[in-house]
C-alpha cells in the first residue's frame, strides 16, 4: 500500500465548475500537510499549506482530516488557467517528505 | 537571489555509465531531497538528508547515491546499478521547522541512450 495515495483522474471540469481532490495517507505519524501544483514538465510549486481547522486562500480550500487521514482539496469556479496536476505532500517528523501520484485536472472552455 | 539549482537540464547517458546530477542551494535550508519521476506518474522518493553528512534511502534508493558534504549540495549519482534510469530527476530542499515548505529545483530529465 502508497503511503500517499491519489486519485489519478484525469478530472476534466467546465469552465466555472466545483471540482474536489482527496488524498489519504497511511502514516498517522505525519506531521506537515500540503498541497503543490505542478504544470506540464515544471517543477512543482506550493499551492497551500494543510491545517487542522481548514484554510482558504481565495477560490482553494484545503481541510485535513486527522482522525480519517486525509486531506482534500476544493477548487471552485475553475478558470482555465487551474488546469494541472495537484500533488498532495505528506511530511513526517524526521523531515521525511512523501508526494501522491498526483491529481490530473483539465478546465475547458 | 536566493534558489535552488540543478544541472544539467537535458543529460544524456549511454547505457553502463554513472552519471551524477547537480543540485545546490542557497537558501540555508536543512533538509534536502531528491526525487524521480516518470511520464504521467507522481514523485518518488530516492533519498533525502536532513543535515551535513547524514542521509536516508527513499522508497526506490536502489541503483542511486548520494553525499552532503556541504550544506548547499546534495549531488545524485546513478550508477549503472539502476535498471531503468530514464526519468526526469528533482531536487528539492526545506528547512527543518515544521510546517514550512519544500522548494523544487527545475530538475534534470535523463535519458539513457
Amino acid at each position: 500500500r502508497k503511503e500517499v495515495e491519489q486519485d489519478p483522474g484525469p478530472f476534466n471540469v467546465p469552465e466555472g465548475a466545483t471540482v474536489a481532490f482527496n488524498c489519504t495517507y497511511s502514516n498517522s505519524a505525519s506531521q506537515s500537510f500540503f498541497w503543490y501544483r505542478q504544470d506540464c514538465r515544471k517543477e512543482p510549486k506550493l499551492l497551500m499549506s494543510v491545517y487542522s481547522s481548514g484554510n482558504e486562500d481565495g477560490r482553494f480550500t484545503a481541510q485535513l482530516n486527522r482522525a480519517s487521514q486525509y486531506i482534500s482539496l476544493l477548487i471552485r469556479d475553475s478558470k482555465l488557467s487551474d488546469s494541472a496536476t495537484y500533488l498532495c505532500v505528506v511530511v513526517y517528523n524526521n523531515n521525511d517528505m512523501r508526494f501522491g501520484a498526483g491529481t490530473r485536472l483539465t478546465v475547458k472552455p | 537571489d536566493g534558489g535552488i539549482t540543478q544541472s544539467p537540464k537535458y543529460l544524456f547517458r549511454k547505457e553502463g555509465q554513472n552519471v551524477t546530477l547537480s543540485c545546490e542551494q542557497n537558501l540555508n535550508h536543512d533538509a534536502m531531497y531528491w526525487y524521480r519521476q516518470d511520464p504521467g506518474q507522481g514523485l518518488r522518493l530516492i533519498y533525502y538528508s536532513q543535515i551535513v553528512n547524514d542521509f536516508q534511502k527513499g522508497d526506490i534508493a536502489e541503483g542511486y547515491s548520494v553525499s552532503r558534504e556541504k550544506k548547499e549540495s546534495f549531488p545524485l549519482t546513478v550508477t549503472s546499478a539502476q535498471k531503468n534510469p530514464t526519468a526526469f530527476y528533482l531536487c528539492a530542499s526545506s528547512p527543518r521547522d515544521r510546517g514550512t515548505e519544500a522548494f523544487f529545483g527545475q530538475g534534470t530529465r535523463l535519458t539513457v541512450v
